[in-house]
């Protein structure tokens, strides 16, 4: 079983639209956080939630931690062909040496 | 430039074989990984080491091996290679307050 669920797995869209994935887990965390990765690189972070509720934004990236710190969304507003890529939420270990414990991923597809 | 660097970027080779990966980061991180992604993308953990002692082993077969000269570099041996060891293998590093830095990957084919 995963220990976080990722949805949808894919996901492909014409330019200017607007979606949402889903990061889902029965499981509470102290943070969750958000990846991106381009094809022939390396997943690069995104952003880390901490606080139960919170909302951060970037740029078109809207990023949000559920209440009860079981669950996080992305929400990109008006997709871009440069949004293109596999999105993936993580857990982080408590330490510095805690490993990554990632989600199954998104992969997001934006048409021109 | 400050990253996680690793080489080759592509590795093809036969059943049987037996081959290195090599990865060096200059962020200061005191600690390095290795992880696996697989063809459907699922990325998962194999090694962690912290100051060049490991810390994490993720029932990896014995015939990976990873070795950490100092902080800065962890290497991955792996010992007759089979065709399911073809993947994508990914350095990376991290440091509490500075969050995970990954290298760009060393896609690994077995024939």
């Amino acid at each position: 079983t995963q220990l976080l669920e990722q949805s949808p797995q894919f996901l492909s869209i014409q330019e200017g639209e607007n979606l949402t994935v889903y990061c889902n887990s029965s499981s509470v965390f102290s943070s969750l956080q958000w990846y991106r990765q381009e094809p022939g690189e390396g997943p690069v972070l995104l952003v880390t939630v901490v606080t139960g509720g919170e909302v951060k934004k970037l740029k078109r990236l809207t990023f949000q931690f559920g209440d009860a710190r079981k669950d996080s969304s992305l929400h990109i507003t008006a997709a871009q062909p440069g949004d293109t890529g596999l999105y993936l939420c993580a857990y982080a270990g408590g330490t510095s040496y805690g490993k990554l414990t990632f989600g199954q991923g998104t992969i997001l597809t934006v048409h021109p | 430039d400050t990253a996680v660097s690793q080489t080759p970027k592509y590795l093809v080779t036969q059943m049987g074989n037996d081959k290195s990966i090599k990865c060096e980061q200059n962020l200061g991180h005191d600690t390095m990984y290795w992880y696996k992604q697989d063809s459907k993308k699922f990325l998962k953990i194999m090694f962690s080491y912290n100051n060049k002692e490991l810390i994490i082993n993720e029932t990896v077969p014995n015939r990976f091996s990873p070795k950490s000269p100092d902080k800065a570099h962890l290497n991955l041996h792996i010992n007759s290679l089979e065709l399911g060891d073809s993947a994508v293998y990914f350095c990376a590093s991290s440091q509490i307050g500075s969050g995970y830095t990954f290298g760009s990957g060393t896609r690994l084919t077995v024939v």
